[in-house]
């Protein structure tokens, strides 16, 4: 099964308008940490925003903010008042604990959104 | 202060060829990330370095592939005999333990002719 499931290929959005990436996860941790990256066509990954299992509040930095809904496992990112630089791919990500739990492990990532900014 | 680098930044080598990638990460970062990306696609896990527990060497694709983790700084990725499906962008990242932000490097384009 897969742990993390993005299921839009390519989303579009005009200018200024907010947009919503859905991701979805698998896991039977009850803490874990889950992750944005932007990754614009010069390949660098770029580190968007965070969310701990355990944060009661939904992440928030600038113009991207999480929409954490725990039960239903899904960590949607949200985009407001898009600009032409947002035009990327934008995978979603999540870090689990290690085998023996005494340390987090690697960082499994999404298939990614192409996300197109028209003016 | 620094990031994360990686060396070369491009390589071309022949079929057959070994190739080392280096990865310096950011000091005082206790993990360290290998990934792989093909061409338009997501990232495949490769290895894990967490302080000096046993790395977590299960995205590792065949026993071609290994890494190391010298004094707990710079990794190396060596890949023997390549293979013209080992061509994709190599990328290292670190993070201090537990809840840190993970921070990627620029990667390194491997091009296997």
């Amino acid at each position: 099964a897969q742990k993390i499931t993005q299921t839009q290929p390519g989303m579009f959005v005009q200018e200024k308008e907010a947009v919503t990436l859905d991701c979805t996860y698998d896991t039977s941790d009850q803490s874990y940490g889950l992750f944005w990256y932007k990754q614009p066509s010069s390949g660098e990954m770029i580190f968007l925003i965070y969310q701990g299992s355990y944060d009661e509040q939904n992440a928030t930095e600038g113009r991207y903010s999480l929409n954490f809904q725990k039960a239903r496992k899904s960590a949607n990112l949200v985009i407001s008042a898009s600009q032409l630089g947002d035009s990327a791919m934008y995978f979603c990500a999540m870090r689990e604990p290690a085998s023996g739990g005494t340390s987090y492990g690697k960082l499994t990532f999404g298939q990614g959104t192409i996300l197109t900014v028209h003016p | 202060g620094a990031g994360v680098s990686q060396s070369p930044s491009n390589k071309v080598t022949e079929k057959g060829k070994d190739v080392e990638l280096r990865c310096d990460p950011i000091s005082g970062h206790t993990a360290l990330y290998w990934y792989r990306q093909s061409l338009g696609q997501g990232l495949e896990f490769l290895i894990y370095f967490q302080g000096n527990s046993a790395p977590d060497k299960s995205g590792l694709p065949s026993d071609r592939f290994s890494a190391e983790r010298t004094g707990g700084s710079v990794s190396t990725l060596t890949i023997q005999r390549t293979q013209q499906e080992d061509s994709a962008v190599y990328l290292c990242a670190s993070s201090l333990a537990v809840r840190d932000h993970i921070y990627f490097g620029p990667g390194t384009r491997l091009l296997v002719l």
